[in-house]
């Protein structure tokens, strides 16, 4: 069975400009969440939708933006790029998101603003 | 301040040797996860924990959750090389158990010296 696909692998984006990454859940998984992870933070919760519905949020600004389409693929989206929004972008996918299930992760997306 | 306080932050221990890390909160949970992330790739689900006083072991990894359900460890016998990592400890409080994201805690990079 195909783990969770997290494309691309690597990003190099200048201030300002917009980016878009993209996960591809394990086949029959509904949840989806999306992580940023850096070494100052650690691993932050940004948003996780199930059946095309976001069900929770983190507390990022506006900028930071997702969805998901029928196929359970997702998409997240930054605009207005800063320098602080360097950092490891985390998928993971989940057959329910329900507590106690287990979640699996992608490789993430390397983004490096400058 | 973080959810989940993990100590130490770093360890470093030569091959053999013993290791205890810990995972505390002021909340309780309904569960706890343990991961284990390596340089360049995502977290990878080890274990979870739900109840109360629960010991679970995997291999030479013994894991438990506090009697009060708001903290736990992860016990290393003879660790080797292939331990190396970081671990972290994630979970969602009871009072938010409606809610679909996981807290992480900073996490414990361990090095094994060969």
């Amino acid at each position: 069975k195909a783990g969770v696909t997290q494309t691309p692998r690597y990003l190099i984006k200048t201030r300002g400009q917009q980016v878009t990454l993209s996960c591809s859940p394990i086949s029959g998984h509904r949840s989806v969440s999306w992580y940023q992870q850096t070494p100052g933070q650690g691993l932050q919760f940004l948003f996780e939708y199930f059946s095309e519905t976001q069900r929770n949020k983190g507390n990022f600004p506006g900028r930071f933006s997702g969805r998901q389409f029928s196929n359970s693929r997702s998409e997240m989206n930054v605009s207005t790029l800063e320098l602080g929004d360097s950092a490891l972008y985390l998928c993971a996918s989940s057959p329910t998101g329900r507590l106690n299930t287990e979640a699996f992760f992608g490789q993430g997306t390397r983004l490096t603003v400058v | 301040t973080q959810l989940l306080e993990q100590s130490p932050q770093f360890l470093s221990i030569q091959e053999g040797e013993n290791l205890t890390v810990y995972c505390n909160s002021s909340s309780v949970f309904s569960s706890l996860q343990w991961y284990r992330q390596e340089p360049g790739e995502g977290p990878v689900l080890l274990v979870t924990v739900v109840t109360g006083g629960e010991v679970k072991k995997l291999k030479r990894l013994t894991f438990q959750f506090g009697d009060a359900r708001k903290d736990s460890s992860l016990h290393i016998t003879a660790a080797q090389p292939g331990d190396t990592g970081l671990y972290l400890c994630a979970g969602v409080p009871l009072q938010d158990s409606n809610d679909y994201k996981l807290s992480f805690g900073a996490g414990t990079t361990v090095t094994v010296r060969a």
